[in-house]
Protein backbone atom coordinates (compact mmCIF):
# COMPACT_ATOMS: atom_id res chain seq x y z
CA UNK A 1 0.00 0.00 0.00
CA UNK A 2 0.94 3.49 -0.94
CA UNK A 3 3.25 4.72 2.77
CA UNK A 4 4.43 8.44 3.15
CA UNK A 5 6.76 8.46 5.95
CA UNK A 6 8.85 11.63 7.06
CA UNK A 7 11.84 11.81 8.79
CA UNK A 8 10.89 11.80 12.32
CA UNK A 9 7.77 13.07 14.43
CA UNK A 10 10.27 16.08 15.70
CA UNK A 11 12.83 18.33 14.95
CA UNK A 12 14.34 20.44 17.48
CA UNK A 13 17.14 23.12 16.24
CA UNK A 14 18.56 26.15 17.19
CA UNK A 15 17.31 29.41 15.89
CA UNK A 16 19.92 30.29 12.84
CA UNK A 17 20.98 27.06 11.47
CA UNK A 18 19.44 25.22 9.15
CA UNK A 19 16.47 23.29 8.84
CA UNK A 20 16.23 19.81 6.92
CA UNK A 21 13.17 17.56 6.67
CA UNK A 22 12.96 14.41 4.75
CA UNK A 23 9.47 13.00 3.19
CA UNK A 24 9.89 9.10 1.81
CA UNK A 25 7.81 7.48 -0.35
CA UNK A 26 6.58 3.79 -0.31
CA UNK A 27 4.92 2.14 -3.43
CA UNK A 28 4.07 5.15 -4.90
CA UNK A 29 4.95 7.80 -7.97
CA UNK A 30 3.87 11.30 -7.27
CA UNK A 31 3.82 13.32 -10.29
CA UNK A 32 3.73 16.29 -7.76
CA UNK A 33 5.10 17.08 -4.38
CA UNK A 34 3.75 19.59 -2.03
CA UNK A 35 4.98 20.88 1.15
CA UNK A 36 2.42 22.60 4.05
CA UNK A 37 2.85 24.13 7.04
CA UNK A 38 0.31 23.90 10.22
CA UNK A 39 0.28 25.96 13.08
CA UNK A 40 -1.77 24.01 16.39
CA UNK A 41 -5.50 24.72 15.83
CA UNK A 42 -5.35 25.98 11.95
CA UNK A 43 -5.16 24.51 8.74
CA UNK A 44 -2.19 23.74 6.85
CA UNK A 45 -0.89 26.49 4.82
CA UNK A 46 0.35 25.60 1.36
CA UNK A 47 4.00 26.43 0.80
CA UNK A 48 5.70 24.93 -2.23
CA UNK A 49 5.05 22.46 -5.24
CA UNK A 50 7.93 20.66 -7.15
CA UNK A 51 6.86 18.63 -10.25
CA UNK A 52 8.75 15.55 -10.82
CA UNK A 53 10.61 16.98 -13.60
CA UNK A 54 11.89 19.53 -11.29
CA UNK A 55 15.37 18.90 -8.74
CA UNK A 56 14.75 22.08 -6.84
CA UNK A 57 12.94 24.72 -6.16
CA UNK A 58 13.36 27.64 -4.04
CA UNK A 59 11.22 30.39 -2.00
CA UNK A 60 12.89 33.19 0.00
CA UNK A 61 14.61 30.80 2.87
CA UNK A 62 12.93 27.50 1.92
CA UNK A 63 14.29 24.85 -0.97
CA UNK A 64 12.49 22.14 -1.38
CA UNK A 65 14.56 19.03 -3.84
CA UNK A 66 12.80 16.10 -5.49
CA UNK A 67 14.30 12.61 -6.32
CA UNK A 68 12.64 10.34 -8.18
CA UNK A 69 14.68 8.09 -7.78
CA UNK A 70 15.09 8.04 -4.42
CA UNK A 71 11.65 8.11 -3.89
CA UNK A 72 12.51 11.24 -1.46
CA UNK A 73 11.68 14.88 -1.16
CA UNK A 74 14.03 17.06 1.42
CA UNK A 75 12.59 20.38 2.37
CA UNK A 76 15.21 23.06 3.89
CA UNK A 77 14.65 26.29 5.73
CA UNK A 78 18.10 28.36 6.03
CA UNK A 79 18.75 30.80 8.73
CA UNK A 80 15.87 29.49 10.60
CA UNK A 81 13.74 31.74 13.29
CA UNK A 82 11.63 30.68 16.28
CA UNK A 83 8.43 31.60 13.95
CA UNK A 84 9.61 28.75 12.03
CA UNK A 85 8.12 26.07 14.85
CA UNK A 86 5.17 24.09 13.26
CA UNK A 87 4.45 21.13 11.90
CA UNK A 88 5.15 20.13 7.86
CA UNK A 89 3.60 17.90 5.70
CA UNK A 90 4.40 16.83 2.70
CA UNK A 91 1.90 14.92 0.69
CA UNK A 92 2.63 13.51 -2.81
CA UNK A 93 -0.03 13.29 -5.39
CA UNK A 94 0.10 11.80 -9.27
CA UNK A 95 -1.67 14.70 -10.65
CA UNK A 96 -5.02 12.88 -10.75
CA UNK A 97 -5.51 12.37 -7.25
CA UNK A 98 -6.48 14.04 -3.83
CA UNK A 99 -3.94 14.63 -1.61
CA UNK A 100 -2.92 11.78 1.50
CA UNK A 101 -1.41 13.91 4.41
CA UNK A 102 0.67 12.01 6.97
CA UNK A 103 0.74 13.36 10.31
CA UNK A 104 4.06 15.56 9.70
CA UNK A 105 7.59 16.80 11.13
CA UNK A 106 6.80 19.28 14.14
CA UNK A 107 9.82 21.61 13.95
CA UNK A 108 11.01 22.92 17.06
CA UNK A 109 13.48 26.01 16.74
CA UNK A 110 15.00 27.37 19.68
CA UNK A 111 16.06 30.98 20.42
CA UNK B 1 -8.56 36.56 -4.63
CA UNK B 2 -9.37 33.75 -3.83
CA UNK B 3 -10.88 33.19 -0.42
CA UNK B 4 -12.53 30.43 1.69
CA UNK B 5 -14.36 30.95 4.75
CA UNK B 6 -15.63 27.86 7.11
CA UNK B 7 -17.77 28.11 10.07
CA UNK B 8 -18.61 27.86 12.87
CA UNK B 9 -14.63 27.76 13.83
CA UNK B 10 -16.24 25.98 17.56
CA UNK B 11 -18.85 23.66 18.33
CA UNK B 12 -19.86 21.81 20.80
CA UNK B 13 -23.08 19.12 20.39
CA UNK B 14 -24.62 16.36 22.32
CA UNK B 15 -24.59 12.98 20.87
CA UNK B 16 -27.56 12.33 18.85
CA UNK B 17 -28.09 16.15 17.55
CA UNK B 18 -27.51 16.99 14.02
CA UNK B 19 -24.74 18.87 12.03
CA UNK B 20 -24.49 21.15 9.86
CA UNK B 21 -20.53 22.99 8.77
CA UNK B 22 -20.57 25.03 5.59
CA UNK B 23 -18.06 26.28 3.54
CA UNK B 24 -17.60 28.62 0.81
CA UNK B 25 -15.33 30.12 -1.44
CA UNK B 26 -15.05 33.55 -3.08
CA UNK B 27 -13.18 34.62 -5.80
CA UNK B 28 -13.04 31.40 -8.57
CA UNK B 29 -15.41 28.97 -10.06
CA UNK B 30 -15.56 25.54 -10.09
CA UNK B 31 -13.52 24.47 -7.60
CA UNK B 32 -12.73 21.09 -6.56
CA UNK B 33 -13.72 21.08 -2.55
CA UNK B 34 -12.34 19.17 0.31
CA UNK B 35 -13.37 18.00 3.84
CA UNK B 36 -10.67 16.89 5.84
CA UNK B 37 -10.72 15.54 9.67
CA UNK B 38 -8.03 15.86 12.25
CA UNK B 39 -8.00 14.10 15.27
CA UNK B 40 -5.87 14.80 17.97
CA UNK B 41 -1.85 14.28 17.03
CA UNK B 42 -3.19 12.60 14.12
CA UNK B 43 -3.05 13.22 10.30
CA UNK B 44 -5.06 14.94 8.32
CA UNK B 45 -8.37 12.31 6.86
CA UNK B 46 -10.02 12.87 3.65
CA UNK B 47 -13.67 12.28 3.72
CA UNK B 48 -15.41 13.83 1.09
CA UNK B 49 -14.65 15.89 -2.34
CA UNK B 50 -16.21 17.27 -5.24
CA UNK B 51 -15.10 18.06 -8.41
CA UNK B 52 -18.60 19.85 -9.26
CA UNK B 53 -22.19 20.68 -8.08
CA UNK B 54 -23.95 17.88 -7.36
CA UNK B 55 -20.99 15.40 -7.67
CA UNK B 56 -19.77 14.10 -4.18
CA UNK B 57 -17.15 11.25 -3.64
CA UNK B 58 -16.82 9.43 0.26
CA UNK B 59 -13.34 8.63 0.78
CA UNK B 60 -14.68 6.80 4.32
CA UNK B 61 -17.76 5.54 5.41
CA UNK B 62 -19.51 7.03 8.00
CA UNK B 63 -22.03 8.86 9.91
CA UNK B 64 -21.15 12.12 7.80
CA UNK B 65 -22.33 12.82 4.47
CA UNK B 66 -21.67 16.01 2.20
CA UNK B 67 -23.58 18.19 -0.35
CA UNK B 68 -22.58 20.75 -2.96
CA UNK B 69 -25.47 22.61 -3.93
CA UNK B 70 -23.97 25.66 -5.32
CA UNK B 71 -20.61 25.66 -6.95
CA UNK B 72 -18.80 27.63 -4.06
CA UNK B 73 -20.68 25.95 -1.12
CA UNK B 74 -19.67 22.36 0.35
CA UNK B 75 -21.67 21.53 3.44
CA UNK B 76 -20.45 18.87 5.76
CA UNK B 77 -23.83 17.00 7.78
CA UNK B 78 -24.54 14.13 9.88
CA UNK B 79 -28.26 13.45 11.46
CA UNK B 80 -26.81 12.14 14.16
CA UNK B 81 -24.01 12.75 16.04
CA UNK B 82 -21.87 10.05 17.79
CA UNK B 83 -18.62 10.84 20.06
CA UNK B 84 -16.10 9.52 17.61
CA UNK B 85 -17.41 12.17 15.17
CA UNK B 86 -15.11 14.78 17.65
CA UNK B 87 -12.27 16.66 16.17
CA UNK B 88 -11.22 19.41 13.91
CA UNK B 89 -12.81 19.93 10.14
CA UNK B 90 -11.45 21.16 7.47
CA UNK B 91 -12.50 22.38 4.27
CA UNK B 92 -10.17 23.20 1.63
CA UNK B 93 -10.70 23.93 -2.24
CA UNK B 94 -8.18 23.69 -5.30
CA UNK B 95 -8.26 24.42 -9.14
CA UNK B 96 -7.67 20.80 -9.84
CA UNK B 97 -6.23 17.82 -8.77
CA UNK B 98 -2.13 17.59 -8.17
CA UNK B 99 -0.82 20.45 -9.66
CA UNK B 100 -2.28 23.22 -7.47
CA UNK B 101 -1.69 23.71 -3.59
CA UNK B 102 -4.84 23.51 -1.96
CA UNK B 103 -6.04 26.16 0.48
CA UNK B 104 -7.62 25.46 3.85
CA UNK B 105 -10.18 27.24 5.59
CA UNK B 106 -9.68 27.94 9.31
CA UNK B 107 -11.31 24.90 10.52
CA UNK B 108 -13.89 23.97 13.20
CA UNK B 109 -13.60 22.30 16.40
CA UNK B 110 -16.20 19.95 16.77
CA UNK B 111 -16.39 18.58 20.57
CA UNK B 112 -19.51 15.73 20.81
CA UNK B 113 -20.56 15.56 24.55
Amino acid sequence: SQKIEQNSEALNIQEGKTATLTCNYTNYSPAYLQWYRQDPGRGPVFLLLIRENEKEKRKERLKVTFDTTLKQSLFHITASQPADSATYLCPPSTGYSTLTFGKGTMLLVSP
Amino acid sequence: SQTIHQWPATLVQPVGSPLSLECTVEGTSNPNLYWYRQAAGRGLQLLFYSVGIGQISSEVPQNLSASRPQDRQFILSSKKLLLSDSGFYLCAWSHIFGGYGYTFGSGTRLTVV
